[in-house]
């Protein structure tokens, strides 16, 4: 698979379970995103790295953890979660951050807590 | 910050007829404005885009729309094909980050 690779493709997990779910962008993109995607809501950013720092955390709780160890990978840490942050994780690189080019997103992470 | 809101949520047409979807943004800086299909069960992908130097962009059967003044944008399917049904998601920026409407689940009627 080419451009912005996620996994696992589904995850089900207890609330006291820790996961990580893993993002990776073959395109040599320098920004990087995570999005949360339920449904009948609009997509929820939650994090945004532009070479590997943070630069943006919309008011995410610290049971989501991200970690970007270099341009070409974004991980999201995940501990104690609730059953309503079960959604569709969606990884998006760009170019840049603060240039408008479309995102390219990953398949995502369908997650399940229980 | 920018609010998108879009409209309508479910939408059905025949196939063979002209499918819109309309969206408003709030943020007068907003000056980028993708639209994104996402199939079932497979990820959002970047259909075509505008910005705010230009009030039309045609490609093939789709085509998008910007009116600044009203701060509104649509995007326009013609001839729908089977093929098209699909969740569209518009968004606009103001250069920071995207900020998306809620949706549409456009289903084509064969």
């Amino acid at each position: 698979e080419t451009g912005v690779t996620q996994t696992p493709r589904h995850l089900v997990m207890g609330m006291t379970n820790k996961k990580s779910l893993k993002c990776e962008q073959h395109l040599g993109h320098n920004a990087m995103y995570w999005y949360k995607q339920s449904a009948k809501k609009p997509l929820e950013l939650m994090f945004v790295y532009s070479l590997e720092e943070r630069v943006e955390n919309n008011s995410v709780p610290s049971r989501f953890s991200p970690e970007c160890p270099n341009s070409s990978h974004l991980f999201l840490h995940l501990h104690t979660l609730q059953p309503e942050d079960s959604a569709l994780y969606l990884c998006a690189s760009s170019q840049a951050v603060g240039f408008n080019y479309g995102y390219t997103f990953g398949s995502g992470t369908r997650l399940t807590v229980v | 910050g920018e609010n998108v809101e879009q409209h309508p949520s479910t939408l059905s047409v025949q196939e063979g007829d002209s499918a819109v979807i309309k969206c408003t943004y709030s943020d007068s800086a907003s000056n980028y404005f993708p639209w994104y299909k996402q199939e079932l069960g497979k990820r959002p992908q970047l259909i075509i885009d505008i910005r705010s130097n230009v009030g039309e962009k045609k490609d093939q059967r789709i085509a998008v729309t910007l009116n600044k003044t009203a701060k509104h944008f649509s995007l326009h399917i013609t001839e729908t094909q089977p093929e098209d049904s699909a969740v569209y998601f518009c968004a606009a920026s103001p250069g920071n980050q995207f900020y998306f409407g809620t949706g549409t689940s456009l289903t084509v009627i064969p």
